[in-house]
């Protein structure tokens, strides 16, 4: 069974603050890791990543990922509160279906 | 572009009934639509993948006689609650692929979800 697993489960930080969240993932047939930044409603897409060590970026988000670790990271520097949500990570497969498995997800709080 | 909509956003119904939630892509014609299923506080669980014209395929553990899925057509797929119980109260959302990237990345639209509760 396909497997994503985010860490930290929650975090508070202080704005200005940077902060790194973690995915590691275990599929088969393996495609591409995307994610996703979630406030009250549908997921939102940001990245998403297919090669090793290649770095993904946009304004102050950037992510990149590990396919001999199976894992990922998002980088948001300079945090405001806007930033705040929950952040999902999942994994595209090989299947026709395109079939995407989430994440626990992060989620974030940043504070004034 | 590559706008996807539900409706209703949000419904409250009495246990033992049946409610329809409907996913329609605005824009674009969509092959594949998924929906997924999301628990206050944790991640989108994946209930079925629905393909116009045929049978929706089911995730393990979902029961298919209770949500029932139907995709007639390229832009609606709808999913049908029944016999809803309390337990069925959850965040439903709907996702669609485009049919014109069909075989490359499949970028999944997502629906501004249907918030379901069962008294």
């Amino acid at each position: 069974e396909d497997k994503v697993v985010q860490s930290p489960l929650s975090l508070v930080v202080h704005e200005g603050d940077t902060v790194t969240l973690n995915c590691s993932y275990e599929v088969t047939n393996f495609r591409s890791l995307l994610w996703y930044k979630q406030e009250k409603k549908a997921p939102t897409f940001l990245f998403m990543l297919t090669s090793s060590g290649i770095e993904k970026k946009s304004g102050r988000l950037s992510s990149i990922l590990d396919k001999k670790e199976l894992f990922s990271i998002l980088n948001i520097t300079a945090t405001q509160t806007g930033d705040s949500a929950i952040y999902l990570c999942a994994v595209l497969n090989t299947g026709t279906a395109s079939k995407l498995t989430f994440g626990t997800g992060t989620r974030l709080q940043v504070t004034l | 572009g590559a706008v996807v909509s539900q409706h209703p956003s949000w419904v409250i119904c009495k246990s033992g009934t049946s409610v329809k939630i409907e996913c329609r892509s605005l824009d674009f014609q969509a092959t594949t639509m998924f929906w997924y299923r999301q628990f206050p506080k944790q991640s989108l669980m994946l209930m079925a993948t629905s393909n116009e014209g045929s049978k929706a395929t089911y995730e393990q553990g979902v029961e298919k006689d209770k949500f029932l899925i139907n995709h007639a057509s390229l832009t609606l797929s709808t999913l049908t609650v029944t016999s809803a119980h309390p337990e069925d109260s959850s965040f439903y959302i709907c996702s669609a692929t485009d049919v014109w990237t069909s075989g490359s990345f499949d970028e999944q639209y997502f629906g501004p979800g249907t918030r379901l509760t069962v008294t």
